[in-house]
């Protein structure tokens, strides 16, 4: 049972490249989502799904792009990279409960943009 | 809006004493859970224990315990007999539909 998995680990993109994150679980969770992670200001919320075929806007939607066509993958895309999106990204995913349960968290991708 | 506010952005403690990580959070709701989460210096986000806002006890987990305090909206965490490998980022999260986090205390463990 692999649980959430992450590709890339690393990346270094040149500004205005584009680039796909890739996450995936194994647990049958309907609910996953993608956070970033920057120095002093914790987690927070790009982009969420619900379920396949459903995604909606979290906290930092801008500059990012989601779509959810299986169960098990929820990729990132950023069409243009720029300084800004240099971060730490995470993955995670939970089963849909109200209010939503514990959710898994994968090991996260470095993301640096020059 | 809800939010979660974690004043410490760093704290130490001696190995084998007890510290206690402070979080507070607002929010109309009712019903929710709260969360704390241990992030070591491998960056995997490990969930060390968790609330229900319905439930009045405090949720424990062998060397770590709460004190939910719903009117005041406060979550501490406490951890007793403190361990080198306690050091690590803590946050405390809230979460109805989707998480939010504080921004996190830094734990350092000295022998």
């Amino acid at each position: 049972n692999a649980g959430v998995t992450q590709t890339p680990k690393f990346q270094v993109l040149k500004t205005g490249q584009s680039m796909t994150l890739q996450c995936a679980q194994d647990m049958n969770h309907e609910y996953m989502s993608w956070y970033r992670q920057d120095p002093g200001m914790g987690l927070r919320l790009i982009h969420y799904s619900v379920g396949a075929g459903i995604t909606d806007q979290g906290e930092v939607p801008n500059g990012y792009n989601v779509s959810r066509s299986t169960t098990e993958d929820f990729p990132l895309r950023l069409l243009s990279a720029a300084p800004s999106q240099t971060s730490v990204y995470f993955c995670a995913s939970s089963i849909v409960e109200a209010p939503v349960y514990e959710q898994y968290f994968g090991p996260g991708t470095r993301l640096t943009v020059t | 809006a809800q939010t979660v506010t974690q004043s410490q952005p760093e704290m130490s403690v001696q190995e084998a004493e007890t510290v206690t990580l402070s979080c507070t959070y607002d929010t109309s709701e009712s019903d929710y859970y709260l969360f704390w989460y241990k992030q070591p210096p491998s960056r995997q986000m490990i969930l060390v224990i968790r609330q229900e806002a319905y439930k009045q006890q405090n949720a424990t987990e062998n060397r770590f315990s709460v004190n939910f305090q719903k009117a005041a909206k406060s979550f501490s965490l406490k951890i007793s007999d403190s361990q080198l490998g306690d050091a690590a980022m803590y946050f405390c999260a809230y979460t109805t539909d989707k998480l939010i986090f504080g921004t996190g205390t830094r734990l350092q463990v000295f022998p």
